[in-house]
C-alpha cells in the first residue's frame, strides 16, 4: 500500500524548477506532502483533498488526479532551501493514518 | 507548548529492556501519530489515536509494542524486550483534526545496543 514516488532523487541548480510525483493503487481520500531536512523533523507543506480542496503554503503547488490516485509537488524557482527529503502522504479513510512514500531526494546546488 | 514534545531524544538501551517513549502533543490536537523512521528510510506508521476513539494499532510490528495515550493528551509508546532491529528515531505528531496537518516532534533517538 505505500504509495510510489519518483524521482527517488533530483539535483537542480538554484532557480531551476522540479516535478515529484506519488502514484498510489489505492482510492485516496487524501495526499499529504512533507519535506524533512537532515535530522530534523519533517515539516508540513500541503494536503490535497478529494474533492478538490487544497490547505498549503502559497509558495508551494500541487495536484492531486483523483481517477488517477496521482499527486505531484511542483517545486518552481527553487532555492537552496528546497534541499531535502521529499515524502507524500498517502491516506486512503479520511482518517490522516498516513501511509509515506519511500521519499525523494532533492538537492539545490548554488 | 508552542510545539509537539517528545522525550528522550535520545535512548540508548540494551538488548532486552524495555523502553518508554513520551509524546506531548499539542494543546487541543485530537490525534495522535506515532511514526518509526529507520536511517535512511521512509517514515513508518506504527498506531494512530482519534479523541476517545479505539487507537488503530495496524501499523505496530509486533506484540512487544504498544502504546497509550492518557486524558486524550501525553501518549507513550512502551517498547519491551528490545531488540536491535528496534533501532530507529520514533516520530510523533498531531494534528487538529484528522484532516489538517500533523506537526512533528523532533522524534526519540533510539539505539538498542
Amino acid at each position: 500500500q505505500q504509495p510510489v514516488q519518483s524521482p527517488q532523487a533530483v539535483i537542480l541548480r538554484e532557480g531551476e524548477d522540479a516535478v515529484i510525483n506519488c502514484s498510489s493503487s489505492k482510492a485516496l481520500y487524501s495526499v499529504h506532502w512533507y519535506r524533512q531536512k537532515h535530522g530534523e523533523a519533517p515539516v508540513f507543506l500541503m494536503i490535497l483533498l478529494k474533492g478538490g480542496e487544497q490547505k498549503g503554503h502559497e509558495k508551494i503547488s500541487a495536484s492531486f488526479n483523483e481517477k488517477k490516485q496521482q499527486s505531484s509537488l511542483y517545486l518552481t524557482a527553487s532555492q537552496l532551501s528546497y534541499s531535502g527529503t521529499y515524502f507524500c502522504g498517502t491516506d486512503l479513510l479520511g482518517g490522516n493514518k498516513l501511509v509515506f512514500g519511500a521519499g525523494t531526494i532533492l538537492r539545490v546546488k548554488s | 507548548g508552542a510545539g509537539v514534545s517528545q522525550s528522550p531524544s535520545n535512548k540508548v538501551t540494551e538488548k532486552g529492556k524495555d523502553v518508554e517513549l513520551r509524546c506531548d502533543p499539542i494543546s487541543g490536537h485530537t490525534a495522535l501519530y506515532w511514526y518509526r523512521q529507520s536511517l535512511g528510510q521512509g517514515l513508518e506508521f506504527l498506531i494512530y489515536f482519534q479523541g476517545n476513539s479505539a487507537p488503530d494499532k495496524s501499523g505496530l510490528p509486533s506484540d512487544r509494542f504498544s502504546a497509550e495515550r492518557t486524558g486524550g493528551s501525553v501518549s507513550t509508546l512502551t517498547i519491551q524486550r528490545t531488540q536491535q532491529e528496534d533501532s530507529a528515531v520514533y516520530l510523533c505528531a498531531s494534528s487538529f483534526t484528522p484532516t489538517d496537518e500533523a506537526f512533528f516532534g523532533q522524534g526519540t533517538r533510539l539505539t538498542v545496543v
